[in-house]
């Protein structure tokens, strides 16, 4: 069950789109449309963005976008704003039924 | 409001045990797939277990399968991690957290988490 690879950091300055990649195998992100992304700011608990790879839940504004092509999927975010700045983590259903997270991405919004 | 909230986190020694709870509200508990997943202190997220609506299916982490067990009681509504042989390496925060659709195995996309607690395995 290894991670799934994310860019550590990405930097955007409000207004602009940012875009972070999260690659696994054919074993997890390439072989399910079982890809949600969590955006977590320090000392609170993460809060789901996207799920099943471009669906948004209610509530979360529609600049957050997601993606997937063969085994790297990939979470846009559109007009940068200031609230945006958080860790950005991706997660995906494995073959083997189990979950596995990304290391996470630190965007900064300059 | 849907909420979830977490108790039982300790100070244990290595070698010991500890079980976590989660009690859930505003929704129908029975109908939702559910999962805990741990945060090292400064580390990233790592998913350590899921359990189907029912209870029947439970799924495990490499990292913790045989040492950790996940149960449900949805005539309490509460969700529950038994953790055995605790390392060092398990000190964390532990969430609880809901699937976001009510299908019976959708515990990997996690829509409402609990505020954790924490978990520290020291001598």
């Amino acid at each position: 069950q290894s991670a799934l690879t994310q860019p550590p950091s990405v930097s955007g300055s409000p207004g602009q789109s940012v875009t972070i990649s999260c690659t696994g195998t054919s074993s997890d992100v390439g072989g399910y449309d079982r890809v949600s992304w969590y955006q977590q700011t320090p000392g609170t608990a993460p809060k789901l963005m996207i799920y099943d790879v471009t669906n948004r839940p209610s509530g979360v504004p529609g600049r957050f976008s997601g993606s997937k092509s063969g085994n790297t999927a990939s979470l846009t975010i559109s007009g940068l704003q200031v609230e945006d700045e958080a860790d950005y983590y991706c997660c995906s259903y494995t073959r083997t039924s189990t979950v596995v997270f990304g290391g996470g991405t630190k965007l900064t919004v300059l | 409001e849907v909420q979830l909230l977490e108790s039982g986190g300790d100070l244990v020694q290595p070698g010991g045990s500890l079980r976590l709870s989660c009690a859930a509200s505003g929704f129908t508990f029975s109908n939702y797939a559910m999962s805990w997943v741990r945060q090292a202190p400064g580390k990233g997220l790592e998913w350590v277990a899921g359990i189907s609506d029912s209870g029947a299916s439970k799924y495990y982490a490499d990292s913790v399968k045989g040492r950790f067990s996940i149960s449900r009681d949805n005539s309490k509504n509460t969700l529950s991690l038994q953790l055995d042989s605790l390392r060092a390496e398990d000190t964390a925060e532990y969430y609880c957290a809901k699937g976001v659709a009510p299908r019976a195995y959708h515990y990997y996309d996690m829509d409402v988490w609990g505020q954790g607690t924490t978990v520290t395995v020291s001598s």
